[in-house]
């Protein structure tokens, strides 16, 4: 099977910069997607093509990709961006249409 | 303002079935995609399945997890997508999302999501 691998957790004093990796052996062929999920809220589009924002985003998200990895960053994170954070993507052979990583939990501390 | 309300979750027992209905609003409904996932409790995203727009066939795609119980349907002229779960397990338990897809050959990036409805499989 295909796996994206991403940390557990990550925490940041607010104002700080959070960044969240996300790796896959299909990275570099595949776009990588970030979705935001809040307790109890369904997730919500943080990123798309690897660096895209979707209108509604703040200016602080944005992503890169650098080989089998792809980050999602947060400039001067806010007690508002704790959250979930899943990366998503499909492998290069089209077996595997969706694949999600773990999640890493952002404590905001 | 684009909007998918989810409904139709519940208790069920093992082995019954169950039909989750995914109303859209705020778009051309027939001209996309639509997936549905899922999350068990404490745990991550899980893809079910996809829908093409009748521009593409209207064929679907499913998760090994759900082939051959679970079954995804559209009804463009109501705005609605369905999912139909046959021979449910109590591993199914999880809240079901639907979302608009923005892929159109095969299921590629998910945006709006539904608020979600909680399906317990449970005697």
């Amino acid at each position: 099977s295909y796996e994206l691998t991403q940390p557990p957790s990550v925490s940041v004093s607010p104002g700080q910069t959070a960044r969240i990796t996300c790796s896959g052996d299909a990275l570099p062929k595949q776009y990588a997607y970030w979705y935001q999920q809040k307790p109890g809220q369904a997730p919500v589009l943080v990123i798309y093509k690897d660096s895209e924002r979707p209108s509604g985003i703040p200016e602080r998200f944005s992503g890169s990709s650098s080989g089998t990895t792809v980050t999602l960053t947060i400039s001067g994170v806010q007690a508002e961006d704790e959250a979930d954070y899943y990366c998503q993507s499909a492998d290069s052979s089209g077996t595997y249409w969706v694949v999600f990583g773990g999640g890493t939990k952002l404590t905001v501390l | 303002e684009v909007q998918l309300v989810e409904s139709g979750g519940g208790l069920v027992q093992p082995g019954r079935s169950l039909r989750l209905s995914c109303t859209a609003s705020g778009f051309t409904f027939g001209d996309y995609a639509m997936s549905w996932f899922r999350q068990a409790p404490g745990k991550g995203l899980e893809w079910v399945g996809f829908i093409r727009s009748k521009a593409y066939g209207g064929t679907t795609e499913y998760a090994a997890s759900v082939k051959g119980r679970f079954t995804i349907s559209r009804d463009d002229s109501k705005s609605i997508a369905y999912l139909q779960m046959n021979s449910l397990k109590t591993e199914d338990t999880a809240v079901y999302y639907c979302t608009r897809d923005l892929g159109t050959v095969g299921p590629d990036w998910f945006d709006p999501w539904g608020q979600g409805t909680l399906v317990t499989v449970s005697s």
